[in-house]
C-alpha cells in the first residue's frame, strides 16, 4: 500500500525557518517524482515544488521561489521541504504528494503537516 | 500565475448529474492535455478522481468523467451520491513544471 507522511509542522515566527519531511512507502520511491503543495485555512490549494526522481530536476512556484528548498534522499525514502523566511501568509496545511507516471498530476497524498507563522 | 476560475459551489440531488467547469487560458488548459481533479472530504487529504484530461484512476467509479473544449475543462458526476459532497479542484499543468490550481467547489448532495 502507497503511504506518504509528512512531519516536522509547527509553529514559528516570521522570518523563522522550518524544514518538513515526508516519508513514503509502498512503492520503488526512486523512480517517482515527489511535490508539496499547500492549502492555507479555509483556501484551496496551491502548488509549491516538485522533484524529479533523481533529484537533479527541481521547480518551485513563484510564491516561494527562493525562501523553499526542496530535496530527498532516495536512501531513506524520503523528500524534505526546507521552509526559509516565513512569512504570516505561509501559514497553512502541508501536503506532500507522489507525482504520478504522467509527471503533470498527483496520485497519492499525504494527510499533511500544519505550519503556522505567528508572532 | 492566475488561478484556475471554477464556480464556487455547485449542487444536485441524489442521481442527477453535475458538471463543475474549469476556466483557464491558452496558457494553461487550452494549451496542454494535463487536467487533473481532485476531490478533498473535510479534514482529509485531497484524492486524485482524473488526470491527463479524462483518464481515471482505478478505483474511480466510472460516474466520474472529464472532458476538455478549449480553455475549458469539465469534471462531471452522474448519479450523483451522497459521498460525492466535498470540494473539487482543477489542476493544470501551465508551462516550465507549473501547476496551476482552481479555487475549488464546493458541491452539496441536496
Amino acid at each position: 500500500e502507497v503511504q506518504v507522511v509528512e512531519s516536522g509542522g509547527g509553529s514559528v515566527q516570521p522570518g523563522g525557518s522550518l524544514r518538513l519531511s515526508c516519508a513514503a512507502s509502498g512503492f520503488t520511491f526512486n523512480t517517482y517524482s515527489m511535490a508539496w503543495v499547500r492549502q492555507a485555512p479555509g483556501k484551496g490549494l496551491e502548488w509549491l515544488s516538485y522533484i524529479s526522481s533523481s533529484g537533479f530536476t527541481i521547480y518551485y512556484a513563484d510564491s516561494v521561489k527562493g525562501r523553499f528548498i526542496i530535496s530527498r534522499d532516495n536512501a531513506e525514502n524520503s523528500v524534505y521541504l526546507q521552509m526559509n523566511s516565513l512569512r504570516d501568509e505561509d501559514t497553512a496545511m502541508y501536503y506532500c504528494a507522489r507525482v504520478g507516471w504522467g509527471e503533470y498530476y498527483f496520485d497519492y497524498w499525504g494527510q499533511g503537516t500544519l505550519v503556522t507563522v505567528s508572532s | 500565475q492566475s488561478a484556475l476560475t471554477q464556480p464556487r459551489s455547485v449542487s444536485g440531488s441524489p442521481g442527477q448529474s453535475v458538471i463543475i467547469s474549469c476556466s483557464g487560458t491558452s496558457s494553461d488548459v487550452g494549451g496542454y492535455n494535463f487536467v487533473s481533479w481532485y476531490q478533498q472530504h473535510p479534514g482529509k487529504a485531497p484524492k486524485l478522481m482524473i488526470y491527463d484530461v479524462s483518464k481515471r484512476p482505478s478505483g474511480v467509479p466510472d460516474r466520474f468523467s472529464g472532458s476538455k473544449s478549449g480553455n475549458t475543462a469539465s469534471l462531471t458526476i452522474s448519479g450523483l451520491q451522497a459521498e460525492d459532497e466535498g470540494d473539487y479542484y482543477c489542476c493544470s499543468f501551465s508551462g516550465t513544471y507549473t501547476l496551476t490550481i482552481g479555487g475549488g467547489t464546493k458541491l452539496t448532495v441536496l
